[in-house]
């Protein structure tokens, strides 16, 4: 699976869209962009996918760049109970595909 | 939503029991997954198992066995439970192609 890279800590004011940005530059065409995110004590929580479309569900949206090697999770109104690690992955998906998280994204929301 | 339910969130075992966690899910789920997680050595995967009565081995099957009799349930065995066993163990459900689905994690601690 390819690499990502992402920063090791963020801050975003509550009530404010917190953008977090991935780098996966080495990505392979059939390989998804993956978010989870792991509250501290609890599993991780699926988030979003995408492959090349920007996606947006009830929690997030999923910005992918032309070139897919970057992409950005935006939470539109972060609340305190979005602090968390976030984690980027790529992976081609399939059954016998194991998740790999790499050190992620601490974001830590101030009130 | 997607459930995951695993059995319990903190276990205590003493060295040489035969430790049994369940886990399971609501979604009709085609894959199944059990993996460990330790501070610095991230996500790693124990056993999977992509139909009933099918396993196969991740990363790290070494003193684990598994069991899946039925579509929503995913077993894992700790057959003589041993200190480096203490972990968060976390269970994660998939369709085919589609993403992981963590549960809470049981946190397992083997005195």
């Amino acid at each position: 699976d390819a690499k990502t890279t992402q920063p090791t800590s963020m801050d975003c004011a509550e009530g404010r869209a917190a953008n977090l940005p991935c780098n996966h530059s080495t990505i392979s065409g059939n390989e998804y962009v993956y978010w989870y995110r792991q509250i501290h004590s609890q599993g991780p929580q699926y988030i979003i996918h995408g492959l090349k479309n920007n996606e947006t569900n009830e929690m997030a949206s999923l910005i992918i760049t032309e070139d897919r090697k970057s992409s950005t999770l935006i939470l539109p109104h972060a609340t305190l109970r979005d602090t968390a690690v976030y984690y980027c992955i790529v992976r081609r998906g399939g059954r016998d595909d194991k998740i790999i998280f790499g050190k992620g994204t601490r974001l830590h929301i101030l009130p | 939503d997607v459930k995951v339910t695993q059995s319990s969130r903190y276990l205590v075992k003493r060295t040489g029991e035969k430790v049994f966690l369940e886990c399971v899910q609501d979604m009709d789920h085609e894959n199944m997954f059990w993996y460990r997680q330790d501070p610095g050595l991230g996500l790693r995967l124990i056993y999977f198992s992509y139909d009933v009565k099918m396993k196969e081995k991740g990363d790290i099957p070494e003193g684990y066995s598994v069991s899946r009799e039925k579509k929503e349930r995913f077993s894992l065995i700790l057959e003589s439970a041993s200190t480096n066993q203490t972990s968060m163990y976390l269970c994660a459900s998939s369709p085919g192609f589609g993403p992981q689905h963590f549960g809470d994690g049981t946190r397992l601690s083997i005195l």
